[in-house]
């Protein structure tokens, strides 16, 4: 059970804009950043979103993070086949005093 | 270009002990915080420890603490993982990750790490 919930899956056409929520606690999410990272199939995780809102550089800007209260999504926007991954949102945890992830939320382009 | 290369993972029986190695180059290895994170196989990812670029701050994950010491080499750009006792439960992929830079010192902001390497298996089991 991850300290961090996300719904196990997501779908969307090529093209659209999906979203990806992230719910969490006034222990992490709520007083503290979100960061958001992409784990293609076989690879290692990718940073996408720092800081709440912040695209680390080489980011397209079709991705983008918002955060209201305990809670926090992740917007993709013009969605493409090469989307299709695994996404994890991440958070420091004010109670565990230590990094907390999501479960993560599998998207598949349609 | 930024690359981390993980070494040091295979198979061990309950009770035995591994040491992981991460080697960094292409950036100041010297001046960034590290990670390690883990992924079981077909699960998540979970944070295992972070080491601060000058070793004066260390933190690790519950599921760790006691059994597990992280620690790094500055002078030759690596980073460790030892890890004893060692159970079933910790059979996962082990990732080396640098800390996304930091304007100042803030543990919060250990959450984000920008390059990763591309991780080395352990596997525990009788």
């Amino acid at each position: 059970q991850s300290v961090l919930t996300q719904p196990p899956s997501a779908s969307g056409t090529p093209g659209q804009r999906v979203t990806i929520s992230c719910s969490g606690s006034s222990y992490n999410i709520g007083r503290n950043f979100v960061n958001w990272y992409r784990q293609l199939p076989g690879t290692a995780p990718k940073l996408l979103i720092c800081r709440n809102n912040e695209r680390p550089s080489g980011v397209p800007d079709r991705f983008s993070g918002s955060k209201y209260g305990a809670s926090a999504s992740l917007a993709i926007s013009g969605l493409q086949s090469e989307d299709e991954a695994d996404y994890y949102c991440a958070a420091w945890d004010d109670g565990l005093q230590g990094p907390v992830f999501g479960g993560g939320t599998k998207l598949t382009v349609l | 270009e930024v690359q981390l290369v993980e070494s040091g993972g295979g198979l061990v029986k309950p009770g035995g002990s591994l040491r992981l190695s991460c080697a960094a180059s292409g950036f100041t290895f010297r001046t960034f915080t590290m990670n390690w994170v883990r992924q079981a196989p077909g699960k998540g990812l979970e944070w295992v420890s972070t080491i601060s670029s000058d070793s004066s701050w260390i933190n690790y994950a519950d599921s760790v603490k006691g059994r597990f010491t992280i620690s790094r080499d500055n002078a030759k750009n690596s980073l460790h993982l030892q890890m004893n006792s060692l159970r079933v439960e910790d059979t996962a992929v082990y990732y080396c990750a640098r800390v996304f830079p930091m304007l100042r010192w803030d543990p919060t902001l250990t959450v984000a790490s920008d390059y990763w390497g591309q991780g080395t298996l352990v596997t525990v089991s009788s």
